[in-house]
């Protein structure tokens, strides 16, 4: 069976500090991969999809970047956090034969900017 | 805005009742994708509706959706502890694009 691995659970960083959030997946081949954030009590923003290795979409203008060096693994980036990036930050894969008729998430990354 | 919106934000019911969620939107849809999120955890699929169907059930599931209204409801019938959670409707546009909403957080009384 398929499974996604989002680490870490928690991050406490200063701002001004590099960030890097991994997001792997296991059981499938060629995903479509994607880094949502949702703020608190909101709903999610699409940050970055990716339909294969190296290809990389961005969805919002922002402090981020996103990289997809092997085929089940997608790393969310940062060079130098902002305050504003704060938020909960989700990972999820699906099929390409279904596009986004069902996404499959990680269990997310608290990040915390102070 | 094109940003799908729950309502209600919160509801509070006791265990054994049914609990309704609706959810509306502004675009036209290819479908519409009901998700659950357990406090602090990634989102869970529960059921899509597509475009051309009225109303689908799985398990004590049952969801609706009219596209003359541009609404959906989700229907959770004999609600458990175990069904608190935020509840995320995700109508997915002509564009292949998912518009989530900020979610109806339901709990669940003993």
């Amino acid at each position: 069976s398929q499974t996604i691995h989002q680490w870490p659970a928690t991050l406490v960083q200063p701002v001004g500090s590099p960030l890097s959030l991994e997001c792997t997946v296991e059981g499938t081949s060629n995903p479509n991969l994607y880094w949502y954030r949702q703020a608190a009590g909101r709903g999610l923003q699409l940050l970055f999809y990716s339909v294969g290795i190296g290809q990389i979409s961005s969805e919002v203008p922002q402090n981020l970047s996103a990289s997809r060096p092997q085929d089940r693994q997608f790393i969310l980036s940062s060079k130098k956090l902002l305050l504003s990036d704060s938020g909960f930050y989700l990972c999820a894969w699906s099929d390409p034969a279904r596009g986004r008729e069902k996404l499959f998430f990680g269990s997310g990354t608290q990040l915390s900017v102070l | 805005s094109q940003q799908g919106e729950e309502d209600p934000q919160a509801l509070s019911i006791q265990e054994g009742e049914n609990a309704t969620m609706n959810c509306s939107y502004k675009t036209s849809i290819n479908n519409l994708q009901w998700y659950r999120q357990n406090s602090g955890r990634g989102l869970v699929h529960l059921i899509l509706i597509r475009s051309n169907e009225r109303e689908k059930h799985s398990g004590r599931l049952r969801v609706t959706l009219d596209t003359s209204k541009k609404s959906s409801s989700l229907l959770i019938t004999a609600s458990r502890a175990a069904d608190t959670a935020s509840y995320f409707c995700a109508p997915m546009d002509s564009n292949y694009q998912l518009i989530w909403g900020a979610g109806t957080k339901l709990i669940i009384k003993p």
